[in-house]
């Protein structure tokens, strides 16, 4: 059966730090990619997705995800974090054109 | 613009109720999907509705089924309730089977 795998299941961090959130999926052949967050109190929300091109990809709020075919991976990052990235996060694989699959979520707490 | 809506946005059941669970698409949309998140874990994929019908399917019991209207919008039954079914329900819509999903604030059930 797919998985979505997050190792990082709560990250503190403070202001101005560099953040890198791992994500790892099962094989399960064509595969689109996205980040949710959700910050306290608010619904779920897109950060970034993959679908085809550039391996790189770019999101709202200074975020970035790499999408390395080799590794099964997408790890999502951020160069310096702000005290407003406070959030849960989650990486999310469509298999198939199929069904979703949501890993467990990382909890990000940013130090003011 | 409205969003993704639920309602309600809070239920109490016992044990062996039966449930429904409402969502509206965001405008535009006409596919619908429906997920339970469970405390401390990220949300896991019930099924997804286009034209009226129930195109994919999780790994939930049959006690779990769903209704699309022409309007597109969609409810969630869940029969013979069991404790383990408490969680938060989160309807997701888009605007095809394989768009960006737009998640809505959930419905919070608790079976006692």
């Amino acid at each position: 059966a797919q998985s979505v795998s997050q190792h990082n299941h709560h990250v503190i961090l403070s202001e101005a730090a560099s953040l890198e959130l791992g994500c790892n999926y099962s094989y399960g052949g064509t595969v689109n990619l996205f980040w949710y967050v959700q910050y306290p109190g608010q619904h779920l929300q897109l950060l970034l997705k993959y679908f085809s091109g550039d391996p790189l990809v770019k999101g709202i709020k200074g975020f970035e995800a790499e999408f390395i075919k080799s590794k099964f991976s997408f790890n999502l990052r951020k160069p310096s974090v702000q005290w407003s990235d406070t959030a849960e996060y989650f990486c999310a694989v469509f298999y198939n054109f199929n069904k979703f699959y949501f890993g467990s979520g990382t909890k990000l707490n940013v130090k003011p | 613009d409205a969003g993704v809506t639920q309602s309600p946005t809070h239920l109490i059941k016992t044990r062996g109720q039966q449930v429904t669970l409402r969502c509206s698409p965001k405008s535009g949309h006409d596919t619908v999907s429906w997920y339970q998140q469970a405390l401390g874990q990220g949300p896991q994929f019930i099924f997804q509705y286009y034209e009226e019908e129930e195109r994919q399917r999780g790994n939930f019991p049959d006690r779990f089924s769903g209704h699309q209207f022409p309007n597109y919008s969609s409810e969630l039954n869940v029969n013979a309730l069991l404790l383990g079914d408490s969680a938060l329900y989160l309807c997701a819509s888009s605007f095809d089977r394989f768009g960006e999903q737009y998640f809505g604030p959930g419905t919070r059930l608790t079976v006692t």
